[in-house]
């Protein structure tokens, strides 16, 4: 069983929904987590980073952590086409980072 | 402030030769991984350099290695390339849990 777990889609949605992007882990040691986005051909870009359990809002992106079913999620509301990328989740203990192997997530114009 | 920077970013090379990579973390920060990413297994980690020591390393051959420099600056090298080594190979820098990645540097071996 891998420590992170992330569907890998692909996941297609229309411009304006709400997208909801998930990752189970089985670690329960980790204590930082992370939501990278990467566009094609580009290094992963952090876009979140949350350290307790509990919701983190940044613009449209909502990063959610719970540590007692060991599920994060990343919500991006009023999705966009420019949101179109593949976005891996993070998390790490001590010096150790494990990612997910992300979800490939489409907006339809 | 400046961003991780990967240098070259596209490279060929063909099997048997050598490699070398470079990345230049952001300013301030000591430590820096590295990554092999390809469609097929995802963002493997290779090895992580903190202050001129290898502090951690993932499960590849001795052929890949690195090295950090006393300025935080690090290389990659890989011996020996073999086809299967043909990937995005991307460096990132962290002060604390968060890792910033550089743009990669895209390795074609023929």
């Amino acid at each position: 069983q891998k420590e992170v777990e992330q569907d890998p889609g692909p996941l297609s949605v229309p411009e304006g929904a709400i997208v909801s992007l998930n990752c189970t882990y089985s670690n329960s040691a980790f204590q930082y987590f992370m939501w990278y986005r990467q566009y094609s051909r580009k290094g992963p870009e952090l876009l979140m980073y949350t350290y307790s359990s509990g919701n983190k809002e940044d613009g449209r992106f909502t990063a959610q952590v719970d540590k007692s079913s060991k599920y994060i999620s990343l919500f991006i509301r009023d999705s966009q086409p420019s949101d179109s990328a593949t976005y891996l989740c993070a998390m790490s203990e001590a010096s150790k980072i494990i990612f997910g192997s992300g979800t490939r997530l489409s907006i339809r114009p | 402030k400046a961003g991780v920077t990967q240098t070259p970013r596209y490279l060929i090379k063909t099997r048997g030769q050598q490699v070398t990579l470079s990345c230049s973390p952001i300013s301030g920060h000591r430590s820096v991984s590295w990554y092999q990413q390809t469609p097929g297994q995802g963002l493997q980690f290779l090895f992580e350099y903190f202050s001129e020591t290898q502090r951690n390393k993932g499960n590849f051959p001795g052929r890949f290695s690195g090295r950090q420099f006393s300025n935080s600056r690090s290389e990659m090298n890989v011996s020996t390339l073999e086809l299967g080594d043909s990937a995005l190979y991307l460096c990132a820098s962290s002060s604390d849990r968060a890792q910033y990645f550089g743009a990669g540097t895209r390795l074609s071996v023929l």
